[in-house]
């Protein structure tokens, strides 16, 4: 199985601020990266597929990048309702996801 | 508008059977790829079972043998039967439309989820 990691689990940023979180598969997955926004309580909502097309309505202060093992989002000028958990998935077999990052308020 | 609504969730006694469905609207379920993801209270999200297009099915280790994933086209509906139940199996279980190849199979539909507790 191709196992996800994300970096860091966690972090504290202020609205303005340019935000990156990392993923990393055990092996490469080409570009069948996909993230993933999640309010508490809420579903997960798919922002970014094959690791850089954005969806359809997603602000484009997000991007994706990336391709075999490593992949970075970006959230280029953090706002309110950025504040969130951000999971990525590999795609490329059988899904799984990472452990998720957790953005929240300075 | 396309979309999926979860039901049939609950409290269920460790060993107990229970099954939920996901009813879709908009799209047809049997073009698609369909995936029941879940998440334990305050743990990341787990895809536990796939039925692709094809009608094949796909289980995580830790179910397969007690969970069977199916589908009704007459109903548009997934379904997901879980029997022997266990404790560890408490969770949010959510219905995701899995896309195909072109759109790198990313889950782009997702219901609001139905909540499963395993307990005595």
């Amino acid at each position: 199985d191709i196992q996800m990691t994300q970096s860091p689990s966690s972090l504290s940023a202020s609205v303005g601020d340019r935000v990156t979180i990392t993923c990393r598969a055990s092996q490469s997955i080409r570009n069948y990266l996909n993230w993933y926004q999640q309010k508490p309580g809420k579903a997960p909502k798919l922002l970014i597929s094959g690791a850089a097309n954005l969806q359809s309505g997603v602000p484009s202060r997000f991007s994706g990048s990336g391709s075999g093992t490593d992949f970075t989002l970006t959230i280029s000028t953090l706002q309110p309702d950025d504040f969130a958990t951000y999971h990525c998935q590999q795609s490329y077999s059988i899904p799984f996801f990472g452990p998720g990052t957790k953005v929240d308020i300075k | 508008e396309v979309q999926v609504v979860e039901s049939g969730g609950g409290l269920i006694q460790p060993g107990g059977s229970l099954r939920i469905s996901c009813a879709a609207s908009g799209f047809t379920v049997s073009d698609n790829h369909m995936s029941w993801v879940r998440q334990a209270p305050g743990k990341g999200l787990e895809c536990v079972s796939v039925i692709y297009n094809s009608g094949r099915p796909y289980y995580v280790d830790s179910v397969k043998g007690r969970f069977t994933i199916s589908r009704d086209n007459s109903k548009n509906t997934v379904y997901l039967q879980m029997n022997s139940l266990r404790a560890e199996d408490t969770a949010v279980y959510y219905c995701a439309r899995v896309r195909g190849a072109d759109y790198h199979y990313a889950m782009d539909v997702w219901g609001q989820g139905t909540t499963v507790t395993v307990s005595s």
